[in-house]
C-alpha cells in the first residue's frame, strides 16, 4: 500500500509565486488535513477535511488555501508564497476525524523555500 | 487553555541506557493521547496511543507510556536505547470536545554509542 502521497518533495519558490501542493490516500480515509513542521515549533493544522466536501480551518490558516477533490485527493494552495511559508508540509489521512481516538498516517512531506 | 508540554528539544542518551521523554497536558478532563516517531526525511508513525483500557500502554520498538491522570502526564521510556531510536519524538493530544489532534513541540533523541 502506497499510503499517503505527497507531491513534489522539493519546491522553490519565488515570493509572490503560486503552487498547488498535492495529497492524496488509498487508505478509504474520510479526514484529511495539512500541517506544517517549523523547528522547535512541532506540528501546526493549516486546514483539515473532516469528510468529503467540507474543509474548516486549522491553527494557521492565512495564506493557504484548501480543495477537497474527492475523498482520496486533498490538495493545499498558496496563491502568493511568502518568505514566512517557508517550511515542511506534510499530508495526513484518518479514518474518521469524529472518532477521537483514530490515529493519523502521514506523508513523508514537501520540503518547500521560498526566496 | 489546553496545551501539550515536551520539555527539551534535545535529548541525548547513551546505547543500552534508559530513554525518558516527557509529555505533560493542562486539561481538567483526560484526553487521547498518542506518542509519534519521526525518522530523517520521513513523516511522522503512530508509535503508540492511550486507549483508557490501561494506564500501560507498549508500542511499537519497545516503547511503552504510561498514563498518570493525577500528574496529567504520559511519559515515554525504553529500558535500553539503540542506535535505531535516533529520530524526533512528539507527543500528541486530542481534547476532550475538540477533535483536533495537537502536538507538543518534539524531542530530538541522539544516541551516543
Amino acid at each position: 500500500n502506497a499510503g499517503v502521497t505527497q507531491t513534489p518533495k522539493f519546491q522553490v519558490l519565488k515570493t509572490g509565486q503560486s503552487m498547488t501542493l498535492q495529497c492524496a490516500q488509498d487508505m478509504n480515509h474520510n479526514s484529511m488535513y495539512w500541517y506544517r513542521q517549523d523547528p522547535g515549533m512541532g506540528l501546526r493544522l493549516i486546514y483539515y477535511s473532516a469528510s468529503e466536501g467540507t474543509t474548516d480551518k486549522g491553527e494557521v490558516p492565512n495564506g493557504y488555501n484548501v480543495s477537497r477533490l474527492n475523498k482520496r485527493e486533498f490538495s493545499l494552495r498558496l496563491e502568493s508564497a511568502a518568505p514566512s511559508q517557508t517550511s515542511v508540509y506534510f499530508c495526513a489521512s484518518s479514518e474518521t476525524g469524529e472518532s477521537y481516538n483514530s490515529p493519523l498516517h502521514f506523508g513523508n512531506g514537501t520540503r518547500l523555500t521560498v526566496t | 487553555a489546553q496545551s501539550v508540554t515536551q520539555l527539551g528539544s534535545h535529548v541525548s542518551v547513551s546505547e543500552g541506557a534508559l530513554v525518558l521523554l516527557r509529555c505533560n497536558y493542562s486539561s481538567s478532563v483526560p484526553p487521547y493521547l498518542f506518542w509519534y516517531v519521526q525518522y530523517p526525511n520521513q513523516g511522522l508513525q503512530l508509535l503508540l496511543k492511550y486507549t483508557s483500557a490501561a494506564t500501560l500502554v507498549k508500542g511499537i520498538n519497545g516503547f511503552e507510556a504510561e498514563f498518570k491522570k493525577s500528574e496529567t502526564s504520559f511519559h515515554l521510556t525504553k529500558p535500553s536505547a539503540h542506535m535505531s531510536d535516533a529520530a524526533e519524538y512528539f507527543c500528541a493530544v486530542t481534547f476532550y470536545g475538540n477533535n483536533r489532534l495537537a502536538f507538543g513541540k518534539g524531542n530530538q533523541v541522539v544516541v551516543i554509542p
